[in-house]
């Protein structure tokens, strides 16, 4: 079973900064299966990339997502308010066990 | 507008059993495979159980195989859960979701989340 990796666990940055979001594999997969999700506080998560660099709809163009083999990256350009919240990566394609990462979590500095 | 509204959540004592059911519209479900995910209080993602669009695939997480079955009725759009031998471990949030690659095949990506039932397993 691929196990996920997401670093930092915690990153604090203030609105209009850059925020880069780390998520590493325990062994290599194809890029095509690594998923990026946003959750809020007191929601259900939403899908935000897929592919490892397509955007959901609906996702505005400020997220993107890059990376294959063990290392992957989503990138929220400049910080909204409304983007504060945990960010899991997660493998799929294989099944049994389409794993996710433990999260990170962005919060206002 | 996709909408998945799950119910059947409630507390219940160790070793007893509860079933989860999930109301979708807003698509052809039988276009498509269905999943249940859930997360402890406070903790992270974890993915339990999907079924293809025609329950002729089905998978499980290890930490709920033998005890919890999942199985959907494609008349009335409907995906259930039936959890057996609940353990404390099995306290979650547990969420409905839909795959997001249509016409029978099973991907696990979830494109699409209901607002979740708690199970609560406790004496």
């Amino acid at each position: 079973e691929i196990v996920l990796t997401q670093s930092p666990g915690t990153l604090s940055l203030s609105p209009g900064e850059r925020a880069t979001l780390s998520c590493r594999a325990s062994q290599s997969f194809g890029s095509r299966y690594l998923a990026w999700y946003q959750q809020k506080p007191g929601q259900a998560p939403r899908l935000l990339i897929y592919g490892a660099s397509t955007r959901a709809t609906g996702i505005p163009d400020r997220f993107s997502g890059s990376g294959s083999g063990t290392d992957f990256t989503l990138t929220i350009s400049r910080l909204e308010p409304e983007d504060f919240a945990v960010y899991y990566c997660q493998h799929y394609g294989s099944s049994p066990g389409f794993t996710f990462g433990p999260g990170t979590k962005v919060d206002i500095k | 507008e996709v909408q998945l509204v799950e119910s059947g959540g409630g507390l219940v004592q160790p070793g007893r059993s509860l079933r989860l059911s999930c109301g979708a519209s807003g698509f052809t479900f039988d276009d498509y495979a269905m999943h249940w995910v859930r997360q402890a209080p406070g903790k992270g993602l974890e993915w339990v159980s999907g079924i293809s669009w025609n329950s002729g695939s089905i998978a499980y997480a290890d930490s709920v195989k033998g005890r919890f079955t999942i199985s959907r009725d494609n008349a009335k759009n409907s995906l259930y859960l039936q959890m057996n031998s609940l353990r404390a471990e099995d306290t979650a949030l547990y969420y409905c979701t839909k795959d997001i690659v249509p016409y029978g095949a099973t991907s696990g990506c979830f494109d699409n989340w209901g607002q979740g039932t708690l199970v609560t397993v406790a004496s």
